[in-house]
């Protein structure tokens, strides 16, 4: 399967600030990532999918302009939350699609995101 | 719209055998995978259905039926370990979309 990493791990930011996260694909060429957010006790709930070289698709009711997304490289997606609020705190996690097919999907460790 | 239903949360003692049920709504399907989340963990893979009927993978077997948008999860033998949220998700139009969650909580 493949290997995907993501940084940071865990970030506190004040209100009002940015903050950027990375997704990498560590073993091959994703062309298409995955980007959801998790609350506390509840599913995961897709943002955007990011592909390469062209803009992300975002999920209905989910803000183009606050959660900018970019795919630059077919090894590495940033989503970043743009003045965040407390609101945004979150767990934000992404996902490769790997080789194989429809069925297969590979999942970052996620970013724990906290908003005072 | 779309939906994906699971029970909230299910209890069991170890050494016993647990189902969990998924029922879905979805435009666009191609099959249905499940996961396996422990707290402050990301989702990792546990099997995935593209047609009617059951697949085993040691102790967990998944089942699926297309005419009823029914499928589930059943869990032999269980263990303490196997105490995690597990999600149902459903691979349709480009994109997973996830099922709503059921706590297992496994005692000794």
């Amino acid at each position: 399967g493949a290997v995907v990493s993501q940084h940071p791990s865990r970030v506190i930011c004040k209100s009002g600030t940015s903050v950027k996260i990375e997704c990498r694909s560590l073993d091959f060429q994703a062309t298409t990532m995955f980007w959801y957010r998790q609350f506390p006790k509840q599913s995961l709930m897709l943002m955007a999918t990011s592909n390469e070289g062209s803009k992300a698709t975002y999920e209905q009711g989910v803000e183009k302009d606050k959660f900018l997304i970019n795919h630059a490289s077919l090894t590495l997606s940033t989503l970043t939350v743009t003045s965040a609020h407390p609101e945004d705190s979150s767990f934000y996690i992404c996902s490769v699609r790997g080789r194989g097919g429809q069925e297969t999907q590979y999942f970052g460790p996620g970013t724990r995101l906290l908003v005072l | 719209g779309q939906s994906l239903e699971q029970p909230s949360e299910v209890t069991a003692v170890e050494g016993a055998i647990v189902q969990i049920n998924c029922t879905y709504q979805t435009s666009g399907f191609y099959g249905l995978s499940w996961y396996q989340q422990h707290d402050g963990g990301a989702p990792t893979f546990l099997s995935y259905n593209a047609l009617d009927g059951l697949e085993e993978t040691g102790r967990f077997s998944s089942f699926l039926s297309r005419s009823d948008s029914y499928g589930y999860l059943l869990l032999q033998e269980l263990q303490m370990k196997d105490s995690a949220s597990y999600f149902c998700a459903v691979h349709g139009n480009d994109k997973l979309i996830f099922g709503t969650g059921t706590r297992l909580q496994v005692f000794p």
